[in-house]
């Protein structure tokens, strides 16, 4: 059983367009997180996501936005999008257990933008 | 959270034990270290975890100095499988239910047959 799963594994699309990246989570956690791997194999937080707050990397642009219908999903939105968003990108999500914090991560969907 | 400092790359011959280093100098008190790995193309992966003991689990072990300014992740008997980069992340315990990590560039260990 997949724990942390995203859709689509890639995605190609060209820029302007507006395109959704799925993540679902089965591990009954209560924070999701997003997360870019750039070219250069940097990873870099987005967004970390409860039902009690939303916490945005400042360094992310407004096209980017979370989208959670309930607690197993968090999907990414992405609007008007441009060559620069080309990256792969992760789902994660926690459970607080004690001082226990380990994030579980989904296997990326790869995007490219032409 | 405190910065952390790795070797780039360091190789490990397979079957041998794979010692991996972390600088954090600036480390305070409620800051915890936490250990990832992410092997080629898959997302990161946890390993292991500690605050001022030394820990272990089924896959490693993490040695903290006392002045917990510096910290080694085993591998006791390397496998071609761990083979991967290796982030070693500082980061405080807090109140709320979400926490950001934040990755450096970590270590690229390569395992050799």
């Amino acid at each position: 059983d997949t724990a942390v799963s995203q859709t689509p594994k890639y995605l190609v699309t060209q820029m302007g367009n507006d395109k959704s990246i799925k993540c679902e989570q089965n591990l009954g956690h209560d924070t999701m997180y997003w997360y870019k791997q750039d070219s250069k194999k940097f990873l870099k937080i987005m967004f970390s996501y409860n039902n009690k707050e939303l916490i945005i990397n400042e360094t992310v642009p407004n096209r980017f936005s979370p989208k959670s219908p309930d607690k197993a999903h968090l999907n990414l939105h992405i609007n008007s999008l441009e060559l620069g968003d080309s990256a792969v990108y992760f789902c994660a999500s926690s459970q607080r257990t004690g001082d226990r914090y380990e994030q579980y991560f989904g296997p990326g969907t790869r995007l490219t933008v032409t | 959270d405190a910065k952390t400092t790795q070797p780039p790359s360091m190789d490990c011959a397979e079957g041998r034990a794979a010692n991996l280093p972390c600088n954090h100098s600036t480390i305070s008190g409620n800051e915890y270290v936490y250990w990832y790995r992410q092997i080629h193309s898959q997302g990161p992966q946890y390993i292991i975890h500690g605050l001022k003991n030394n820990e272990t689990n089924e896959m490693a072990s993490l040695i903290i100095t006392e002045d917990r300014k510096s910290s080694t992740l085993i591998l006791p008997h390397a496998t071609l499988r761990d083979t991967a980069v290796y982030y070693c992340i500082v980061r405080a315990a807090s109140g709320a239910g979400s926490y950001q990590l934040t990755f450096g560039k970590g270590t690229k260990l390569s395992v050799i047959p």
